[in-house]
């Protein structure tokens, strides 16, 4: 059971480049997320997605997209990439909404993203 | 200021220590308190979990909520070297538009020493 999978663990950017950082899951949950990880910040949400086809804005969604259009990937996209944008980005997933006990996130290994 | 603080440390300590981790929150809301621990290059995985008020023990670890002083620990006896990773804190209201969305604290970069 592979869980969530990232691709790539790395990337380089020039600052204006595009790019699509990939999440699947193969546990069959709904709830999908996509969080950055920055010293002294911890983790924010940039999008959500409770369900294929339903998407909806974290604390930091600018200069980001989403799509579902299957219960598996979760793409992210990076429509003209900016220095701030330099990042870890974890995708995570949870079989319902709470994220909890019942319910946790699971997390991929996460992306390491530089824009230069 | 930030919903939910969290010292970042570092915290080093030496094997067989007992390991106090904090934060503390502003939003009345949240119900629902997590621990995640993060090993280095690797996601978060959830270690501790608890609804409301109260105290949680497993194993070598204890999550207590104290909602009345919107404070959250987390304890960790006999420490080990294998317990040296980041520490995050992280909390949900219930329902709602609060759905799937965790708030985390900064995290708490813990060392144990052999």
């Amino acid at each position: 059971n592979a869980g969530v999978t990232q691709t790539p663990k790395f990337q380089v950017l020039k600052t204006g480049q595009s790019m699509t950082l990939q999440c699947a899951q193969d546990m069959n949950h709904e709830y999908m997320s996509w969080y950055r990880q920055d010293p002294g910040m911890g983790l924010r949400l940039i999008h959500y997605s409770v369900g294929a086809g339903i998407t909806d804005q974290g604390e930091v969604p600018n200069g980001y997209n989403v799509s579902r259009s299957t219960t598996e990937d979760f793409p992210l996209r990076l429509l003209s990439a900016a220095p701030s944008q330099t990042s870890v980005y974890f995708c995570a997933s949870s079989y319902s909404l709470e994220g909890a006990n019942n319910s946790p996130l699971h997390f991929g290994n996460g992306t390491r993203l530089t824009v230069t | 200021q930030k919903e939910v603080e969290q010292d970042p440390g570092p915290l080093s300590v030496p094997e067989g220590a007992i390991v106090s981790l904090n934060c503390t929150y502003s939003n009345s809301a949240f119900q629902y308190f997590m621990w995640y621990r993060q090993y280095s290059r690797k996601g978060p995985e959830l270690l501790m979990y608890t609804y409301s008020s109260g105290n949680k023990e497993d194993g070598r670890f204890t999550a207590q909520v104290d909602k009345s002083s919107k404070y959250i620990s987390l304890f960790i006896r006999d420490s080990q070297p294998s317990d040296s990773a980041t520490y995050l804190c992280a909390m949900k209201a219930a329902g709602g538009t609060s759905y799937g969305k965790l708030t985390f604290g900064q995290g708490t970069i813990l060392t144990v020493h052999p």
